[in-house]
């Protein structure tokens, strides 16, 4: 596609129930970020993909986080047993290179995820 | 321990006025900055960018100043337009790394 897109936009769900949001980036970007933006705060690192591995997930919360990426391109974030402070939303971001100071993230427009 | 820092959370200025939004950081590794805006329900888009070997970089309207010293950067836009109303999220990044660090945002109001 010609953007970074998310699905779902909008996920509803109840507390300790298990979610999955999905990520397709930019064809052909070997980055790929997930990011959560909670309100009035900016957006907060989770994890870092380049190609298919998980190069950096320092910003995962705990362990109910976890994301992959299996062929280098879809990625996953999929969160268990979800409390209500997961409310947020989720964003996506593709890059064609993944060092720091070399090329802008793409975002899609992001999962807003709602934990009742 | 908030890296990136913008103090002003929000901005109103007049139509065709200079607006200026400012950004600090602490960590002094970080060498790349971006900028970005973002409308509401939509990602963030990116604007501009600046790398430490500069101090300026400029892109129609929009100007980013980089004052290594003082760990702090700047955005103007001029003349400012009613469209540029969004929230303002400034990035950094060190060398050699991939992580992004975001400021929490300054939402900008131009009135016509």
């Amino acid at each position: 596609g010609a953007g970074v897109s998310q699905t779902p936009s909008n996920k509803v769900t109840e507390k300790g129930k298990y979610v999955e949001l999905r990520c397709d980036p930019i064809s052909g970007h070997t980055a790929l970020y997930w990011y959560r933006q909670s309100l009035g705060q900016g957006p907060e690192f989770l994890i870092y993909f380049q190609g298919t591995g998980a190069a950096d997930d320092s910003g995962l919360p705990n362990d109910r986080f976890f994301a992959v990426r299996p062929e280098g391109s879809v990625s996953t974030l999929k969160i268990q047993r979800t409390e209500r402070g997961d409310s947020a939303v989720y964003l996506c971001a593709s890059s064609s290179r993944g060092g720091g100071g070399t090329g802008e993230l793409f975002f899609g427009e992001g999962s807003r995820l709602t934990v009742l | 321990d908030q890296q990136v820092k913008q103090n002003s959370p929000s901005l109103s200025v007049q139509e065709g006025r200079i607006s200026i939004l400012n950004c600090d950081y602490t960590n002094s590794m970080f060498d790349y900055f971006l900028w970005y805006k973002k409308y509401p329900a939509e990602g963030p888009t990116f604007l501009i960018s600046i790398s430490s070997i500069k101090d300026k970089n400029e892109d129609g309207r929009f100007t980013v100043f980089l004052n290594k010293s003082a760990k702090h950067l700047s955005l103007h836009i001029v003349p400012s337009q009613p469209g540029d109303s969004a929230v303002y999220f400034c990035a950094a990044s060190a060398l050699g790394t991939y992580k992004y660090i975001f400021g929490t945002g300054t939402r900008l109001k131009v009135l016509a």
